[in-house]
């Protein structure tokens, strides 16, 4: 069935530091793919998005680019700040008659002054 | 900019107990979703909602679980008799169309604890 697999956490960085977590994803059709954030005590936010392939989604300076021949939507971001720390979910969904997201694990991201 | 409310933030049960949680969607959005996170796993897809009727319903939604918008503006959630394996985060997430361009956003969470 379709799935998504993240890199495990939790991920240290020290602040300037940068920022890849690991997405691959397996599914039959075309899917959205999504990160979304949770930040301590919140819920969760939508960082990013692609809806097709070679789309690159951006936000506060995070990128992801949805690459189809290697199902990978790879989070990045050149210089990390403390405010930054929380937990990253790669998701997908297909919309229609079946729009639930799939999320992967989350991957826990701790940032050090 | 409009949000997602859900109440209460944390609920503490007895097993076997019925449990209500409550989300506000935002006000143009027609798709209503519950989600929940067991502590240290997944976010799950439960349950998919338009139109008052339920979309799309994973194998954990059985018929413990059901879901209603009793007055036009709250979606619920309810549990008729929890059990220990119920506790969890809920969230409650709403988009305004199910194409799959459109995003889902979700609200801060309920907490349910059963003891």
């Amino acid at each position: 069935g379709d799935s998504v697999t993240q890199m495990e956490g939790p991920v240290t960085l020290s602040e300037e530091a940068f920022l890849t977590i690991n997405c691959t994803y397996t599914a039959t059709g075309y899917p959205s793919l999504f990160w979304y954030v949770q930040y301590p005590g919140e819920g969760l936010q939508l960082l990013l998005k692609a809806t097709k392939a070679d789309d690159k989604g951006s936000n506060k300076g995070f990128e992801a680019t949805y690459r189809k021949e290697t199902t990978s939507f790879h989070l990045e971001k050149g210089s990390v700040q403390v405010s930054d720390s929380a937990v990253y979910f790669c998701a997908l969904v297909y919309g229609g008659a079946t729009n639930k997201l799939i999320f992967g694990t989350g991957t826990l991201l701790a940032v050090q002054p | 900019e409009p949000e997602v409310t859900q109440t209460p933030s944390h609920q503490v049960t007895q097993m076997g107990q019925e449990v209500i949680l409550r989300c506000v969607p935002i006000s143009n959005h027609l798709y209503f979703y519950w989600y929940r996170q067991i502590l240290g796993q997944k976010v799950e897809f439960l349950v998919s909602f338009y139109n008052n009727e339920i979309s799309e319903k994973s194998e954990i939604f059985d018929d413990q679980f059901s879901v209603e918008r009793p007055d036009g503006s709250n979606f619920t959630l309810k549990i008729r008799s929890t059990k220990l394996e119920d506790s969890a985060m809920y969230f409650c997430a709403t988009s305004e169309g199910d194409r799959r361009t459109d995003t889902q956003y979700f609200g801060p969470g309920t907490r349910l604890t059963v003891l």
